[in-house]
């Protein structure tokens, strides 16, 4: 069966750091996709990226970038300079293209001024 | 931009009672969703819709759970007899196509007092 874990519960980060959130995933399929998403305080869910399985390249959006490397079955996220509005949960889903999404546990950001 | 809304944004019930949470999905998707998060945990699969009916359903969508779509808007999770653990806000989603990005709307939380 299909599995996502996070293992970093929580992380406090000072603003302007750096930060890596890691995701691993569990699978046997050949084609899947891979997801992010945050939660600020408000509690909804935030899109962030998709990932299919066949591109691995690493993707960049303003200060967030991703890095997906199939070898370590890894899809990291990283926020560049981080600030304050970036606390929040992250979560890491997978999608095999079967009708649902597999959450990993989250990782709680605290983001420090 | 479309979304996908929730309604009540939060509902308090007595154990035992039956409760309907109400979604409306964004107009040209497909593919219909239910999770829920119970607090600080993590999101978990329900069940998705597709063509009017059931594509998927987790072990936590046992028969005191339903889902309708009544009308060519509306997408409905109906809770028979709520249980204590039942208390959990509940994200009903959306998509366009298998596998794609999916859109959360912004959650019920459901109290079962």
């Amino acid at each position: 069966a299909q599995k996502v874990t996070q293992a970093q519960t929580e992380i406090s980060v000072v603003e302007k750091e750096d930060v890596t959130l890691d995701c691993v995933y569990e699978t046997r399929d050949t084609t899947y996709y891979l997801f992010w998403y945050k939660q600020p305080p408000s509690g909804e869910l935030v899109f962030l990226i998709r990932r299919n399985s066949f591109d691995e390249q690493n993707e960049i959006s303003g200060r967030y970038s991703w890095n997906f490397q199939k070898s370590t079955s890894s899809f990291n996220f990283t926020i560049t300079a981080s600030q304050v509005v970036d606390s929040a949960v992250y979560f890491c889903a997978y999608d095999s293209g079967t009708y649902k999404y597999i959450f990993g546990t989250g990782t709680r950001l605290k983001v420090l001024a | 931009e479309p979304e996908v809304t929730q309604t009540p944004s939060h509902q308090v019930t007595q154990m035992g009672q039956e409760v309907i949470l109400r979604c409306v999905p964004i107009s040209n998707h497909l593919y219909f969703y239910w999770y829920r998060q119970i607090l600080g945990q993590k999101v978990e699969f329900l069940v998705s819709f597709y063509n009017n009916e059931i594509s998927e359903k987790s072990e936590i969508f046992d028969d005191q759970f339903s889902v309708e779509r009544p009308d060519g808007s509306n997408f409905t999770l109906k809770i028979r007899s709520t249980k204590l653990e039942d208390s959990a806000m509940y994200f009903c989603a959306s998509t366009p196509a298998l596998a794609g990005e999916q859109y959360f709307g912004p959650g019920t939380r459901l109290t079962v007092t």
